[in-house]
């Protein structure tokens, strides 16, 4: 049981390029999740998906799109990459009431 | 939407020394309160979580938190700390009824011998 796994850990863009996130979880959740950490704020949602097909978009969406592929999958996509989006990015599933997180994805744009 | 003030960015501990983080929050509806942690280089874990009924939590690692509605707070405490306690810690509400989280900007804790 590896719970909720990223890839990659790491990663250098040049602005304007393009990269996707994966995320994948075994546990059966149905409710999964994007944040993005930046030093001094939190974490701060991008993208969420309740369930299966369905995407909506959080807190700090510009920039960025999702798929949810499967139950199991949840993709972020950078189409264009900008230096504001040098930050760690973290999946998340949840259980019945908690998250539960991912190692993420340190991700630096130049 | 609910927001999540801590009130500390750092907070250094002589180890053995009794720890409070404090945590406050402002919802319009019901929510639950969580703790997470994070070592460094690593994902966030699950410390403890209130959902409802006795206001005081306790995690497995000697951590209690205790919630207080008048308040609107979720203070974490530990009596005695060790060096591995060193870590970031970020208190999360969710609203009950979408259980989406948010999180304050995290207090780093630094235990030193």
């Amino acid at each position: 049981n590896a719970g909720v796994t990223q890839t990659p850990k790491f990663q250098v863009l040049k602005t304007g390029q393009s990269m996707t996130l994966q995320c994948a979880q075994d546990m059966n959740h149905n409710s999964m999740y994007w944040y993005r950490q930046d030093p001094g704020m939190g974490l701060r949602l991008i993208y969420y998906s309740a369930s299966e097909g369905t995407t909506d978009k959080g807190e700090v969406p510009n920039g960025y799109n999702v798929s949810r592929l499967n139950k199991r999958e949840f993709s972020l996509r950078l189409e264009s990459a900008a230096p504001s989006q040098t930050s760690v990015y973290f999946c998340a599933s949840r259980g019945q009431y908690e998250q539960y997180f991912g190692p993420g994805t340190r991700l630096t744009v130049t | 939407a609910q927001s999540v003030t801590q009130l500390d960015s750092q907070v250094p501990v002589f180890e053995e020394a009794p720890v409070e983080l404090r945590c406050n929050y402002s919802s319009s509806v019901s929510v639950y309160l969580f703790w997470y942690v994070q070592y460094p280089n690593q994902g966030l874990q699950l410390l403890l979580k209130y959902l409802s009924g006795s206001t005081l939590v306790e995690s497995i690692n000697g951590f209690e938190a205790e919630f207080n509605k008048s308040q609107t707070s979720f203070h974490l405490r530990k009596p005695s700390v060790h060096i591995s306690d060193t870590a970031e810690y970020f208190c999360a509400v969710s609203r009950r009824n979408d259980y989406k989280l948010s999180f304050g900007a995290g207090t780093t804790v630094t235990v030193r011998a």
